[in-house]
């Protein structure tokens, strides 16, 4: 399997811009998860789906993040307009929802670092 | 959710066993204690989960002491390449709505020296 893929890899934008990220999750996984990371704050959950319904979204900072998860396939974060206090590495993760002795694994892409002039 | 407490950092040399540990008072019957390692530039990886007891495998052994209040992420023969920042999770991973909260702490970074 090709594991979570994010993309782009990096993004530098200037404040004001829209910004969309990416991410494919592994096939199969019904969870997907959103996670932002700064020196600052550490890993921060920002959103999660199970079945492409978003669960919590309680970690979204504000109205300018929203993610989408069309389908089981596909989900982006998108940030309008973009700030320089959301420069960060964002990541991907997915796992399958747990039944009997799975562990739950989390599995993350690379991440996408975003750049905010 | 359980509220998780580890060093900040940690040094070590090749060849030492590493053992990090994870203070978590409030951790309730359900959860479970995950453990996962980051390399720069990358996103976490999975190392070990348990419940109780101890747990091993390839990577690291787990210790949950019986009151569960606390764990210990024992590394066997550190080498460079382990120089990494480790993060213990509590939760129980199995609810499948709401609640399935994975909150990843400030981890404990670990330097392994030559």
């Amino acid at each position: 399997d090709a594991g979570v893929i994010q993309s782009p890899r990096h993004e530098v934008t200037e404040m004001g811009q829209e910004v969309t990220l990416r991410c494919k999750p592994i096939s199969g996984h019904n969870s997907l998860f959103w996670y932002r990371q700064t020196m600052m704050r550490g890993l921060e959950l920002l959103i999660y789906f199970n079945n492409n319904v978003p669960i919590d979204d309680s970690g979204m900072p504000e109205d300018r993040f929203s993610a989408k998860m069309p389908n089981a396939s596909f989900s982006t974060l998108k940030i309008q307009p973009s700030e320089p206090r959301d420069s960060a590495v964002y990541f991907c993760a997915s796992s399958p929802l747990v039944g009997g002795g799975g562990t739950g694994e989390l599995f993350f892409g690379e991440g996408s670092r975003l750049t905010v002039l | 959710l359980a509220k998780t407490t580890q060093p900040i950092s940690m040094d070590s040399y090749e060849g030492q066993e590493v053992n990090i540990t994870c203070s978590h008072n409030n951790i309730a019957t359900n959860d479970y204690i995950t453990w996962y390692q980051q390399f720069p530039s990358q996103g976490p990886r999975f190392i070990i989960q348990g419940y109780k007891t101890k747990v091993t495998n390839e990577v690291a052994s787990l210790f949950i002491p019986a009151d569960r209040k606390s764990s210990t992420l024992s590394l066997p023969r550190v080498s460079l390449s382990d120089t990494a920042v480790y993060y213990c999770l509590v939760g129980d991973h199995r609810i499948k709505a709401a609640g399935n909260k994975l909150t990843f702490g400030g981890g404990t970074r670990v330097l392994v020296k030559p």
